[in-house]
């Protein structure tokens, strides 16, 4: 079946440190997304890459960094300068970038600052 | 931009109450709209979608209407079950071809 895969389900970081969060889709979907999910805020866009070797900031870019070198691969770092990075992280694609087209999301990988 | 507004939870309801989760949007044009649902600790899920005014989307005993007039897509469900318990994301196409999520809605089902 076609799907989303995030690894891995939980992370912990100790400060200082960066750490990669990973998502896997075989879909064949052009586009692809990071969410950020706090307690009563929703989610929040990070980065998107409409296409293999494109991506854009989101709107909360600072402290985290992508890349898109496979169509299939659209890993997440969160790196030091990230000062409050516990929270839900979402993946998510779709078919390609539109106001018409929906999103499918992995299930999420928690990160936790200790 | 865009924005979305919905209604604020916690909505705490008995099993076979009705359900009304409001959501209004600003949108330029004609925006597809979408309902999600995420089950705790999961991704979301797309619950149904409306592509153009006075479409009604619908899934498992759910259903909400493009209402164009009044820029709505009100998610409802004649008779909750436990199983429906869960955050409820509505989520307007925006003027920047991506989907702009609302902050979600705490639904709680009683037996």
């Amino acid at each position: 079946d076609g799907g989303i895969t995030q690894s891995p389900k939980y992370l912990f970081r100790k400060e200082g440190q960066n750490v990669t969060l990973s998502c896997e889709q075989n879909l064949n979907h052009d586009a692809m997304y990071w969410y950020r999910q706090d307690p009563g805020q929703g989610l929040r866009l990070i980065y998107y890459s409409q296409i293999v070797n494109d991506f854009q900031k989101g709107d909360i870019a600072e402290g985290y960094s992508v890349s898109r070198e496979k169509k299939e691969s659209f890993p997440l770092t969160v790196t030091s300068a990230q000062k409050n990075p516990t929270a839900f992280y979402l993946c998510a694609s779709s078919i390609e970038l539109g106001r018409h087209v929906g999103y499918t999301f992995g299930s999420g990988t928690r990160l936790t600052v200790v | 931009g865009n924005s979305v507004t919905q209604m604020e939870g916690p909505v705490t309801l008995s099993e076979e109450a009705f359900l009304t989760i409001n959501c209004t949007y600003t949108a330029t044009g004609y925006p597809s709209l979408f309902w999600y649902v995420q089950y705790p600790g999961e991704g979301l899920q797309l619950l149904l979608k409306a592509t153009k005014a006075d479409d009604k989307g619908s899934n498992k005993g759910f259903e909400a209407t493009y209402r164009k007039e009044t820029t709505s897509f009100h998610l409802e469900k004649g008779s909750v079950q436990v199983s429906d318990s869960a955050v409820y994301f509505c989520a307007p196409g925006d003027s920047n071809y991506k989907l702009t999520f609302g902050k979600g809605t705490l639904l709680t089902v009683n037996p």
